[in-house]
């Protein structure tokens, strides 16, 4: 039974390219968390997803961030014309109605 | 205000002791959910275990133990006989509004805390 997949696992960007970020949930799982955490801090939500629908994107950037979870396929964070401040861990999470289960996260560096 | 406060930012603990770090939480919502994660220096996330709020026992799992007092909204977690292996970041988070028939269950985390198990 895999776990949450995440790739990539690290990933460089220059300031101004896109980032985009894939999540596979558990198998039976539709439901998908991204969170945020900057060095040093605790993780922070940013949208929710079924598929084919965002349910819940009130912790997103107003702009330039954006996500989706297609019918087939993972779900994708995409970051354009990334910044400095984007440089993070991001975490996805599938989750039954009472356990979310956490991805290894990507790493984004911006350069 | 914070939800979920973490007023240890580190803690050391001897291998073999048992270990609190503490967690408080604030909420007005009657149906809620407490967990703790554990991150080691690899990243990933671990869940460890979880209390809901209308929980009657506080919940065990192996050697972590929720140690739920809902009239001081705490939710400290208990390591009992502490292993090399535990040094890791712990994350207390809250997710509310359970049992409402709703399905949006976005977790919000506190700063964590830093165990060392020295040896």
């Amino acid at each position: 039974n895999a776990g949450v997949m995440q790739n990539p696992r690290h990933l460089v960007r220059r300031r101004g390219q896109e980032a985009r970020l894939r999540c596979s949930p558990m198998k039976g799982h539709s439901h998908v968390y991204w969170y945020r955490q900057l060095p040093e801090e605790g993780l922070k939500f940013m949208v929710y997803l079924q598929k084919e629908n965002i349910i819940d994107e009130s912790g997103m950037p107003k702009e330039r961030f954006s996500a989706e979870f297609p019918k087939e396929g993972p779900s994708i964070l995409r970051i354009q014309q990334v910044v400095r401040g984007d440089s993070a861990a991001y975490f996805c999470a599938s989750s039954t109605l009472e356990t979310q289960y956490f991805g290894p996260g990507t790493r984004l560096l911006v350069l | 205000a914070q939800k979920i406060t973490q007023t240890q930012p580190g803690m050391f603990v001897q291998e073999k002791e048992a270990v609190t770090l503490d967690c408080t939480y604030d909420t007005s919502d009657p149906s809620y959910g407490l967990f703790w994660y554990k991150q080691p220096s690899s990243g990933e996330m671990i869940f460890l275990i979880y209390q809901g709020s209308y929980d009657q026992q506080n919940a065990t799992e192996g050697r972590y133990s929720l140690n739920f007092q809902k009239a001081r909204k705490s939710a400290n977690l208990v390591i009992s006989a502490s292993q090399l292996g535990d040094s890791a970041m712990y994350f207390c988070a809250m997710r509310e509004g359970e049992g409402s028939g709703g399905s949006n269950y976005k977790l919000t985390f506190g700063k964590g805390t830093l165990l060392t198990v020295n040896p």
